[in-house]
């Protein structure tokens, strides 16, 4: 089965400061990479997604997502980060179908006024 | 449109009871899932269903039961709730699988087993 490593638990970073998510998976074939947000209290929020084609994807709230195929690899990033950023990033891996998608642990986002 | 809508929000069980928890959504969505989060562990799926009728098994099955009676309903049951089974928990649903399926999530219900 796939699966998703994020090594970052907990990130700190200025407002203002650009972002970078790290996310690494594990699957023999294309995979079907998602990138998922959750605020405090709250369901996830779709942030992007890759299926096939450009292998930099653009999301909403002003982040973008590449594919790195050779890395195994959907890095998460943001130029400039605001304060409304702060919350729980998830990366997603689907295969086949979407009925065995496998989470990542998350990675906290901390943003310093 | 409301989406997906998880009842109750928040339960606190004692060992050895039941409990139902509902998922509903408004989407016409034919997919419907059901996740557990717990810390450090991302999400994990516990059950699924590919439309009215039909239920499988997920990645962490043991302990609870899903039905899927209506198209917008997609409810768990535990039988008979353990500590390990507090969490959080999520639904959400879709329109398709593979390419088309991005899945809509509810707000959580946060379950306390004492």
């Amino acid at each position: 089965a796939q699966s998703v490593t994020q090594p970052d638990i907990h990130i700190t970073v200025s407002e203002g400061a650009s972002l970078e998510l790290r996310c690494n998976y594990s699957y023999g074939a294309t995979p079907y990479l998602f990138w998922y947000v959750q605020s405090p209290g709250q369901g996830l929020q779709l942030l992007l997604k890759y299926f096939s084609g450009d292998t930099l994807v653009q999301g909403i709230k002003g982040f973008e997502a590449e594919f790195k195929r050779s890395q195994s690899s959907f890095n998460l990033r943001k130029p400039s980060v605001h304060w409304s950023d702060a919350a729980e990033y998830f990366c997603a891996v689907g295969a086949g179908n979407n009925n065995d998608m496998r989470f990542g642990a998350g990675t906290r986002l901390t943003v310093k006024p | 449109n409301a989406g997906v809508t998880q009842t109750p929000k928040f339960r606190v069980l004692k060992t050895g009871q039941s409990m139902t928890l509902l998922c509903a959504q408004d989407m016409n969505h034919e997919y419907m899932y059901w996740y557990r989060q717990d810390p450090g562990m991302g999400l994990r799926l516990i059950h699924y269903s590919v439309g009215e009728g039909t239920t499988a098994k997920g990645e962490v099955p043991d302990g609870y039961n899903v039905s899927r009676l209506k198209k917008q309903n997609f409810l768990l049951g535990l039988e008979s709730a353990a500590p390990s089974q507090t969490s959080v928990y999520f639904c959400a649903s879709s329109y398709s699988t593979g390419a088309g399926g991005t899945q809509y999530f509810g707000p959580g219900t946060r379950l306390l087993v004492l």
